[in-house]
């Protein structure tokens, strides 16, 4: 069945370092979004890709979905400690949403 | 400040107990989603209503029971749980939910179940 694969798991940096969090889909995608879940909160919507190759950008972080459709990453440059989180992808296809396991970031002053 | 709110933000129970968690969106949305999140698991969908009418429901055990009394309030009526339910439970809401399933989600703050 569909899967969205996330890696890695777990990431620490020093605060200031950058970041990367990759989204593998077994299958193509319509689209893919990504949301932020701040230690103790809840998922929030940062970002949505639609077309093939596309690359978007929010201040420090860069999302791009893969000329395939079936992958995307999210990079942070200089990592400041207000982006400690767990980042998810979500594979959209069809009617269904495909989250995937997310990648725990922990910065280190 | 989320415009989906849940309650009770906390929630223990024994196994014979009946609850239920409660829903809100003030989005205006169409759609709105139970969702299970346990560690290192992907978010769970649970169930799925638009326009108060069930659209989804993802092989979930019937001792879940959800209700969706209109397009701003959903529960989930909760009896006979097991140990292995504890879990935070998500509702999310969307503009929309068909053929553009393209409407981002809209999390409350989950309520953090803990079955004993």
């Amino acid at each position: 069945g569909q899967q969205v694969m996330q890696i890695p798991q777990y990431q620490h940096v020093q605060e200031g370092e950058d970041f990367t969090t990759y989204c593998n889909s077994s299958t193509t995608l319509s689209n893919i979004q990504w949301y932020k879940q701040r230690p103790g909160g809840h998922p929030v919507f940062l970002i949505q890709l639609v077309k093939s190759g596309e690359v978007k950008k929010q201040k420090r972080l860069t999302f791009q979905f893969g000329e395939a459709k079936k992958n995307s990453s999210l990079h942070i440059t200089a990592t400041q400690t207000t982006d400690v989180g767990t980042y998810f992808c979500a594979g959209v296809t069809g009617n269904q949403f495909y989250f995937g396991t997310g990648t725990s970031l922990t910065v280190i002053p | 400040e989320t415009g989906v709110t849940q309650t009770p933000r906390h929630l223990v129970m024994g196994m014979t107990n009946k609850k239920s968690l409660k829903c809100e969106q003030h989005l205006g949305h169409n759609a709105m989603y139970w969702y299970k999140q346990s560690a290192k698991k992907p978010l769970e969908l649970m169930f799925v209503y638009s326009l108060e009418e069930r659209v989804e429901n993802n092989s979930v055990p019937s001792r879940f029971s959800p209700e969706c009394p209109n397009s701003s309030h959903l529960f989930l009526h909760l009896h006979t749980l097991q140990p292995e339910d504890s879990a935070l439970y998500l509702c999310a809401s969307s503009q929309e939910y068909g053929l553009s399933y393209n409407s981002p989600l809209h999390f409350g703050n989950g309520t953090r179940l803990t079955v004993t």
